[in-house]
Parts: C-alpha cells; sequence; structure tokens
C-alpha cells in the first residue's frame, strides 16, 4: 500500500485566496483525520471523519475552515479565505479503529505558508 | 489544552547510550500511543500501551505506564544516530478512542 497521500505537498498563497489540501487514505480505513502543526501549538487535530461522516470537529479553528469526505478514498480541508496565520504544516492520518488498536497512519504533510 | 505533555523538550546524548523520555497527563485513559516523527516527515506509530497494561517492549523500546501518577515513559536503548527525532505521546479519553491529544514532544538528537 502506497500509504497516506497528500497533495499538494508544499502551497504558497497569498493572503485572502482559498486554499484546498487533499488527502487519500489508506485503503481500508474508515477513520481519517486532519492535524495542524506549528512551532507555537503542536500537533492540534482539526477535525476527524468516521465511515466518511464528521464526528468531531470542535478543533476546527473558525469558519473558514471546512473539510469534506465525498467517499471513503477522498478528504478535502479548505481554507477559505487563507490568512498568515495558517501556515502550518498539514497532515492527514488514517486508521482502522478498535481492530488496529487506534495506530493512526500519517501522510507526509503539506507545508502552507501563505504571505 | 495539551493532554499529553513531554519531558525533556529536548535531549542529546552520545549513539549507544540510553533516552529516556517521560509523558503526564491530565485525565483519565484508555491507551497511550508514542509516536516518532522525523524531521519534515509524519509522525510514525511506534507503540501503544493500554491502561491495564504496566510495561510494553518492542525491540528496542520500553514503554511503563503509571496509571497512578498518569505518566508513561519510553525508553530507547542503545542509541543509534537513526533515532534522531521528535517523540510524542498521545492520550486519548476515556469514552473517546478515536480522538488523541498529542503532547509538544521532545525532540532526540544522537551524536555519533
Amino acid at each position: 500500500d502506497a500509504g497516506v497521500i497528500q497533495s499538494p505537498r508544499h502551497e504558497v498563497t497569498e493572503m485572502g485566496q482559498e486554499v484546498t489540501l487533499r488527502c487519500k487514505p489508506i485503503s481500508g480505513h474508515d477513520y481519517l483525520f486532519w492535524y495542524r502543526q506549528t512551532m507555537m501549538r503542536g500537533l492540534e487535530l482539526l477535525i476527524y471523519f468516521n465511515n466518511n461522516v464528521p464526528i468531531d470537529d470542535s478543533g476546527m479553528p473558525e469558519d473558514r475552515f471546512s473539510a469534506k469526505m465525498p467517499n471513503a478514498s477522498f478528504s478535502t480541508l479548505k481554507i477559505q479565505p487563507s490568512e498568515p496565520r495558517d501556515s502550518a504544516v498539514y497532515f492527514c492520518a488514517s486508521s482502522l479503529g478498535w481492530t488496529s488498536g487506534y495506530e493512526q497512519y500519517f501522510g507526509p504533510g503539506t507545508r502552507l505558508t501563505v504571505t | 489544552s495539551q493532554q499529553g505533555e513531554e519531558d525533556p523538550q529536548a535531549l542529546s546524548i552520545q549513539e549507544g547510550e540510553n533516552a529516556t523520555m517521560n509523558c503526564s497527563y491530565k485525565t483519565s485513559i484508555n491507551n497511550l500511543q508514542w509516536y516518532r516523527q522525523n524531521s519534515g516527515r509524519g509522525l510514525v506509530h511506534l507503540i501503544l500501551i493500554r491502561s491495564n497494561e504496566r510495561e510494553k517492549h518492542s525491540g528496542r523500546l520500553r514503554v511503563t505506564l503509571d496509571t497512578s501518577k498518569k505518566s508513561s515513559s519510553l525508553l530507547i536503548t542503545a542509541s543509534r544516530a537513526a533515532d534522531t527525532a521528535s517523540y510524542f505521546c498521545a492520550t486519548d479519553a476515556r469514552g473517546g478512542y478515536q480522538k488523541v491529544t498529542f503532547g509538544i514532544g521532545t525532540k532526540l538528537q544522537v551524536i555519533p
């Protein structure tokens, strides 16, 4: 298996622009997580899905952030409009849930820079 | 707020030495996991210990859990330069198996 795939790996955009981050989880995994990592705040859970349904989005910072999972093999995290404070590395992770002991498999991340 | 907090935040040792990292947490847990992150990469799962376990081994890794003190330690024996990475503990909360909270991490440097 190719593991969790994220695209793009790097994104540089100007303030006010829309940014869309993409994730393909490991086939068969029924949980998908979006995290944000910064030096100041560490690794923060933004939202997670179970069987394509959002379960907990309490970590989404504000209405500018939205996430979707239209099917089991694809998810997006959208920021509109983007701001410089959104600059961070965004990780997607997937897991099998209790059958794997909740081990999460992380993608390589998308490094977002908003100027 | 951070559920798990690692200590120390940074650790530098010589190759061959043992490295010990600690994690403290605030609320009762079901499981505690340790992850490794190499620079510029995603996190990689190392080991999971359940709340009813006290110690677990995996290769050169030894994890202990003390639920009465709400703390865990990760010991890496006979360290190698390739162990240089950041190490994070991740805790869930009773009733919330999937939602884990990561600590701020311990940055380990192993000097060849």
